[in-house]
């Protein structure tokens, strides 16, 4: 059973507005959540992370909310550039496990000029 | 060189062959990763190795081996692989600090593993 799961698996969005990339989990153990993006014949590179007890957490154009009670959190891209049309994964460790990533099945945006 | 370093980034091999993988990282971290990407699926961790010693082995077939000579190199031994062994396999290292922060890890560009 996944624990970690994205199930849109693809996301088109018109430059220069919001993308919103949504990531749900099961383990309520998970204390660290991560996103990570991957172009085309390269590794993922980290983008953002949050601990389990903030709610937001804001990088320049990459703001990732946290809702512990819905098991939910969302990568919010402000304003989208099409530069930013990768896979995007969402990640999540329990501490105690050695801070192994689980990983969801990706979600691929796709941003439009 | 810096960063995650994965040779060779493609590999053809038979059902009997024997190969090897390799990673090196330059970045000073103390554990390294060995994940695998099939399509459609989960990146799927297989192997941790913490300070050169292998903490994690998530129920990989023998026909896979890891390696971690020193801190700083990861092998995976690949030997009597099977078709649907064919996917993209991914070495990460990091610096894992216990409970104080999320473990980022850092990726290498993977090697593309096709098993006819």
């Amino acid at each position: 059973d996944q624990q970690v799961k994205q199930n849109s698996p693809s996301l088109s969005v018109q430059e220069g507005r919001i993308s919103i990339l949504n990531c749900d989990y099961t383990n309520s153990m998970f204390d660290y959540f991560l996103w990570y993006k991957k172009y085309p014949a390269e590794g993922p590179t980290f983008l953002i992370s949050i601990s389990s007890i903030k709610d937001k957490n804001e990088d320049g154009r990459f703001t990732v909310f946290l809702n512990k009670s819905a098991k939910h959190l969302s990568l919010h891209i402000v304003p989208s550039q099409p530069g930013d049309s990768a896979v995007y994964f969402c990640a999540a460790s329990a501490g105690g496990s050695q801070g192994n990533l689980i990983f969801g099945k990706g979600t691929k945006l796709s941003v439009k000029p | 060189e810096t960063g995650v370093t994965q040779t060779p980034r493609h590999l053809v091999m038979g059902m009997t062959n024997k190969k090897s993988l390799k990673c090196e990282q330059h970045l000073g971290h103390n554990a390294m990763y060995w994940y695998k990407q099939s399509a459609k699926k989960p990146l799927e961790l297989m192997f941790v190795y913490s300070l050169e010693e292998r903490v994690e082995n998530n129920s990989v077939p023998s026909r896979f081996s890891p390696e971690c000579p020193n801190s700083s190199h990861l092998f995976l031994h690949l030997h009597t692989l099977q078709p649907e062994d064919s996917a993209l396999y991914l070495c990460a290292s990091s610096h894992f600090r216990g409970r104080s922060g999320a473990n980022v890890l850092t990726f290498g560009a993977g090697s593309r593993l096709t098993v006819l």
